[in-house]
């Protein structure tokens, strides 16, 4: 099975505030585990990335915390700002599978003010 | 701008024509991606290539559907017959080598299949 589940598909947070977006796979040949955010219009772009073999990743505000066991990895946008309001999705790749991505189904986050 | 570069950006075409995007890809890179996205869905996978050899086609690339890398620089996708179901962003993304190397991703091609 190749799919990978995102949640919640929609999320308000308030400026400074924490923003958390979860995703489950099943397909364990998945080796690499990227986040993309697009802007409308705009094409996805690489957030931040992380392999099995470690457990979180973080890149100033943004941390991937990373469950092998569970197959779940999450997004924490730390000190969230009206600028980070766009859609979020995970994805996963695999080496076997010529690294192409399956990509969640967006989480769209809205940071007010 | 060295990024992934797509043309045209924006394509209206009516049921039955044939249509031609284009994928510039980052200089070196030598693989190269297609995707398709929906409105409110996540990219999917459609082919992909390593230089010039195409090594992976998915179930939704249908017959209509070809994709081309001759000189393992830039790619073609062209969709024959359109059909209104072919209407979405078709996205091209390149990637220094295998093994979890980043995907950029180019800025994509709209299509509107009327």
């Amino acid at each position: 099975q190749q799919q990978v589940k995102q949640s919640p598909q929609s999320l308000i947070v308030q400026k400074g505030g924490i923003s958390i977006i979860n995703c489950a796979y099943e397909n364990t040949a998945f080796d690499y585990f990227p986040w993309y955010q697009q802007f409308p219009g705009k094409g996805p772009a690489l957030l931040i990335a992380i392999r099995p073999d470690v457990s979180e990743k973080k890149e100033g505000r943004f941390t991937i915390s990373f469950n092998k066991s569970a197959k779940q990895f999450s997004l924490h946008i730390m000190d969230s700002q009206p600028g980070d309001s766009a859609t979020y999705f995970c994805a996963a790749g695999g080496t076997g599978g010529g690294n192409k991505l399956t990509f969640g189904t967006g989480t769209q986050l809205k940071v007010e003010l | 701008d060295t990024g992934v570069s797509q043309d045209p950006r924006h394509k209206i075409t009516k049921r039955g024509q044939n249509v031609t995007f284009r994928c510039d890809p980052i200089s070196e890179h030598n693989r190269l991606y297609w995707y398709r996205q929906t409105l409110g869905q996540g990219p999917e996978f459609l082919t992909y290539f390593q230089n010039e050899a195409q090594l992976e086609k998915s179930r939704l690339l249908s017959d209509r559907f070809s994709a081309e890398r001759p000189k393992g620089s830039f790619s073609t996708l062209e969709i024959q017959r359109t059909e209104q179901g072919d209407s979405a962003m078709y996205l091209c993304a390149s990637s220094l080598n295998a093994g979890g190397e980043t995907q950029y991703f180019g800025p994509g091609t709209r299509l509107l299949v009327l």
